[in-house]
């Protein structure tokens, strides 16, 4: 089962910066947050995925609260292509499947 | 650079026929995940390989079953197939030689069951 809660559909302006939430209370020390999304029949693509650092890439940045109970997908300057169902996936880490919950379904509109 | 790819990217078969598809991961990953994401539903994972030998299996029907071969691409074999299989399968891969590394998807393969 899913192990993460995600709001189920977010608006934002094109050109704002997106803050998608996740909650995982329930996550294990060892266990990484990772960040996928899906633009309409495409397979996912990965975004980016952190253990407890804050984590920054050319797509996003992830912010991990110090408890790691929960964090925060940033998208700095959203775009229309940025319109996707993103996932947050708690998981081991290598070799371990990617266990898909509810997403959120991002709406970007100029 | 290389990705993960999915053959064929179509299929149309008939109730109660097979059907074979194929995935090619990116060259020196060593995992394979196989997903079912149905019309309108998150993808469902279904089995995995590591190293050719099963690692992980998720809700795969007795019905399916899947192999990774010597050059590490896999097969899902699916028979007796039903209308409610008709869905999108994604194929994924990793190396696992690492710590905590992505899984990158193939584009999938739509199978339509008549």
């Amino acid at each position: 089962d899913a192990k993460t809660t995600q709001p189920p559909s977010m608006d934002c302006a094109e050109g704002r910066a997106a803050n998608l939430p996740c909650n995982h209370s329930t996550i294990s020390g060892n266990e990484y947050v990772y960040w996928y999304r899906q633009i309409h029949s495409q397979g996912p693509q990965y975004i980016i995925h952190g253990l407890k650092n804050n984590e920054t890439n050319e797509m996003a940045s992830l912010i991990i609260t110090e408890d790691r109970k929960s964090s925060t997908l940033i998208l700095p300057h959203a775009t229309l292509r940025d319109t996707a169902v993103y996932y947050c996936i708690v998981r081991l880490g290598s070799g371990t499947a990617l266990i898909f919950g509810k997403g959120t379904t991002l709406s970007v509109s100029s | 650079a290389a990705g993960v790819i999915q053959s064929p990217r179509h299929l149309i078969k008939e109730k109660r026929e097979t059907a074979t598809l194929k995935c090619y991961p990116i060259p020196r990953h060593d995992t394979v995940y196989w997903y079912q994401q149905g019309p309108g539903q998150d993808p469902q994972f279904l089995i995995s390989f590591y190293e050719k030998m099963q690692s992980d299996k998720g809700s795969i029907p007795d019905r399916f079953s899947a192999q990774q071969f010597s050059d590490y691409h896999s097969e899902l074999n699916m028979s007796s197939l039903e209308l409610g299989d008709s869905a999108l399968y994604f194929c994924a891969s990793s190396s696992d030689r690492g710590l905590n590394t992505e899984a990158f998807f193939g584009q999938g393969t739509r199978l339509t069951v008549v």
